[in-house]
């Protein structure tokens, strides 16, 4: 079945230093690719996706493109900041009836910056 | 609506009651699922709805477990003769934009 594997945390950096999360996928066909964001005692909020391969999402400064030929989808940004602290999860869907589908989740990873 | 609504938002309860959890999804996406997250493990998918119609449901979903979307518009999740294994967040999700709704923390004492 689809699987998605993601930098193992926590991962500790300095405010404006610069973030890689890592994501790799195992699916069959051509998933669409998400990051998604979680603070402390929330829900998820979608931080960005991909839908086909070289697409790069982004949002609130964080980038992803989506490589086919790594099956990567790795998470950067170029500055860190306090409020970025939170856990950081990967996750891919396959469409189906021309929608996403359900989501297949990587374990999270929980990213502190200090100031 | 401006998002997903859930409620409780938090839930204790003695082993062996019965609990009911509540979700309104974003009105006019005919798609909802349903997600249990464990401490420290990304969600995973339990069952999900296309309009009133429960399509597909996890094994992670035992006979305790039923969910039902009447009228294609609010879900419920049912939880019966509750475990301390139960005692996750419960995440519901609305399609398109796979938005996610805060969830409902229970615990189970």
């Amino acid at each position: 079945g689809d699987s998605v594997t993601q930098t193992e945390g926590p991962v500790t950096l300095s405010e404006e230093a610069f973030l890689t999360i890592n994501c790799t996928y195992t699916a069959t066909g051509y998933p669409s690719l998400f990051w998604y964001v979680q603070y402390p005692g929330e829900g998820l909020q979608l931080l960005l996706k991909a839908t086909k391969a070289d697409d790069k999402g982004s949002n609130k400064g964080f980038e992803a493109t989506y490589r086919k030929e790594t099956t990567s989808f790795h998470l950067e940004k170029g500055s860190v900041q306090v409020s970025d602290s939170a856990v950081y999860f990967c996750a891919l869907s396959q469409p189906r009836g021309g929608s996403n589908y359900k989501l297949t989740f990587g374990k999270g990873t929980l990213l502190t910056v200090n100031p | 609506d401006t998002g997903v609504s859930q409620n409780p938002r938090h839930k204790i309860t003695k082993r062996g009651q019965n609990v009911t959890f509540r979700c309104d999804p974003i009105s006019e996406h005919n798609r909802l699922y349903w997600y249990r997250q464990t401490l420290g493990q990304g969600p995973e998918f339990l069952t999900y709805f296309q309009n009133e119609a429960q399509l597909e449901k996890s094994r992670l979903l035992s006979d305790r477990f039923s969910a039902e979307r009447p009228k294609g518009s609010f879900s419920t999740l049912e939880i019966q003769r509750t475990e301390q294994g139960d005692s996750a967040m419960y995440l519901c999700a609305s399609s398109l934009s796979l938005t996610f709704g805060s969830g409902t923390r229970l615990t189970v004492v």
